[in-house]
């Protein structure tokens, strides 16, 4: 399975818009881009997915270029409650997520 | 709608000792994972299975054992359990809408 690259930690204050870029140059055809959230002593939960181009919903963007080999979530005016560990994952709704360490966003007020 | 029910929610054990997992999941769903969660670490997936009455191991097998009875529940068996397999422990099921996550069985040996 191919494998996502992610910064390990970022801070932020409340207010702001954090982007986390994920690396994924192995991309397979037919994989989708996943992110998932994770707060401590809770399971991964889902933010949002896409295959190409720009996704949006009610709590955030996905931005996929046109090569796909990365992607960027964008989370608008994060508040504390956004502080969390934030996964990138590769594959479709029923293949085997395999994860790496996440990117950890620190939210300060 | 519960989702997906993972029991116990905390346990310790004794090494050597062995204990299941439960997992059950009322969304119908057709997969379903078991995964690891050491501090600071992402997940890393024990067993899953595809389907009633299958399982396939994942990236960290060794040591656990898994049964998929019944399409609803997915159980994980450590048979004797050893301080390494001291860790967080989070199902989860999906189908073509998505995947969805139990909350987790925090387990320590000793």
């Amino acid at each position: 399975l191919a494998k996502t690259t992610q910064p390990i930690s970022m801070d932020s204050y409340e207010g702001q818009e954090v982007n986390i870029t994920c690396s994924h140059n192995n991309i397979a055809t037919n994989d989708y881009i996943t992110w998932y959230q994770q707060f401590p002593s809770q399971g991964p939960r889902f933010i949002i997915q896409g295959y190409k181009t720009k996704v949006t919903n009610e709590v955030a963007s996905l931005f996929i270029p046109a090569d796909r080999k990365s992607s960027t979530l964008s989370l608008p005016r994060v508040s504390l409650s956004d502080t969390a560990v934030y996964y990138c994952l590769l594959g479709g709704n029923t293949d085997k997520l395999i994860f790496g360490t996440g990117t950890r966003l620190q939210v300060f007020p | 709608n519960a989702g997906v029910t993972q029991t116990p929610k905390f346990r310790v054990l004794k090494t050597g000792q062995s204990m299941t997992l439960l997992c059950a999941q009322d969304m119908n769903h057709e997969y379903m994972y078991w995964y690891r969660q050491d501090p600071g670490m992402g997940l890393r997936l024990i067993h899953y299975s595809v389907g009633e009455g299958t399982t396939a191991k994942g990236e960290v097998p060794d040591g656990y054992n898994v049964s998929r009875l019944k399409k609803q529940n997915f159980l994980l068996g450590l048979e004797s359990a050893a301080p390494s397999q001291t860790s967080v422990y989070f199902c989860a099921s999906s189908s073509r809408g998505g995947y969805t996550f139990g909350s987790g069985t925090r387990l320590t040996v000793v």
